[in-house]
C-alpha cells in the first residue's frame, strides 16, 4: 500500500469554473477527511466519511462544495463557481477506526484559481 | 473555547542546537494529541502522538514530545538539530467521542541556520 494518494497533484482553473479532486485512502481506512490548508495557517477540517456516510460538515463546506465516497473507498472533492478564496491547499486524511485515530496524510492538491 | 495553540509563528536555530516547539491546548478531557511535520508543497507526517500512558513520547526523526496535564501543553523537541528538519510543524489534537476530527494549531516554521 502506497498510503494516501490525490490527485491532481495541482490544479489551476478560472474564477466560476467548476473543479473537482480525487482522494484514494489507505485500502483498509473506513474513515475519510477533507482538510483545506491556506497559507500560513494549519489545515481546517471540512468533512469526514465513515465508509461511505458523510457524518459530518465544517461550516466552511458552503454549498458550493460537496464531497462524495460512493462505494466507501476513493472520495471526490467537487467545488462549483470556484472563486478565487477557494485558493488552498486540499488535503485527504484516512485512518482506521476506532482502532486507531492516527490521521494518515495525502500530498495534497494545490488549487489556485485566477 | 476549545484550541490548539503554536505561541511561536517561526523559530530559527543553528544546525546541532537544541529545539522546543510549544504547543497548548484547551479542552475540558485530555485529548489525544498529535505532532505532525510538513515539508514545503508536501502533505503532513506524523512525528508522535500520545494517547495515554508515559508522558515522555518518542517519534521518528530524533523527536520527542512532553505531555504535561497541568500545563496543557505538549511540547515538541529535539537534541541536535539537523538541516533537513527545517519545515513546519503541526500540534493537533484529537478529542474522540462526538468529535470524530483533528483539530491543528496555525504551525511553527524552523528555519535552520549552518
Amino acid at each position: 500500500d502506497t498510503g494516501v494518494s490525490q490527485d491532481p497533484r495541482h490544479k489551476i482553473t478560472k474564477r466560476g469554473q467548476n473543479v473537482t479532486f480525487r482522494c484514494d485512502p489507505i485500502s483498509e481506512h473506513n474513515r475519510l477527511y477533507w482538510y483545506r490548508q491556506t497559507l500560513g495557517q494549519g489545515p481546517e477540517f471540512l468533512t469526514y466519511f465513515q465508509n461511505e456516510a458523510q457524518l459530518e460538515k465544517s461550516r466552511l463546506l458552503s454549498d458550493r462544495f460537496s464531497a462524495e465516497r460512493p462505494k466507501g473507498s476513493f472520495s471526490t472533492l467537487e467545488i462549483q463557481r470556484t472563486e478565487q478564496g477557494d485558493s488552498a491547499m486540499y488535503l485527504c486524511a484516512s485512518s482506521l477506526a476506532p482502532q486507531n485515530t492516527e490521521a494518515f496524510f495525502g500530498q495534497g492538491t494545490r488549487l489556485t484559481v485566477v | 473555547a476549545q484550541s490548539v495553540t503554536q505561541p511561536d509563528i517561526h523559530i530559527t536555530v543553528s544546525e546541532g542546537a537544541s529545539l522546543e516547539l510549544r504547543c497548548n491546548y484547551s479542552y475540558g478531557a485530555t485529548p489525544y494529541l498529535f505532532w505532525y511535520v510538513q515539508s514545503p508543497g508536501q502533505g503532513l507526517q506524523l512525528l508522535l502522538k500520545y494517547f495515554s500512558g508515559d508522558t515522555l513520547v518518542q517519534g521518528i526523526k530524533g523527536f520527542e514530545a512532553e505531555f504535561k496535564r497541568s500545563q496543557s501543553s505538549f511540547n515538541l523537541r529535539k537534541p541536535s538539530v539537523h538541516w533537513s528538519d527545517a519545515a513546519e510543524y503541526f500540534c493537533a489534537v484529537f478529542l474522540g467521542g462526538g468529535y470524530q476530527k483533528v483539530t491543528f494549531g496555525t504551525g511553527t516554521k524552523l528555519q535552520v541556520i549552518p
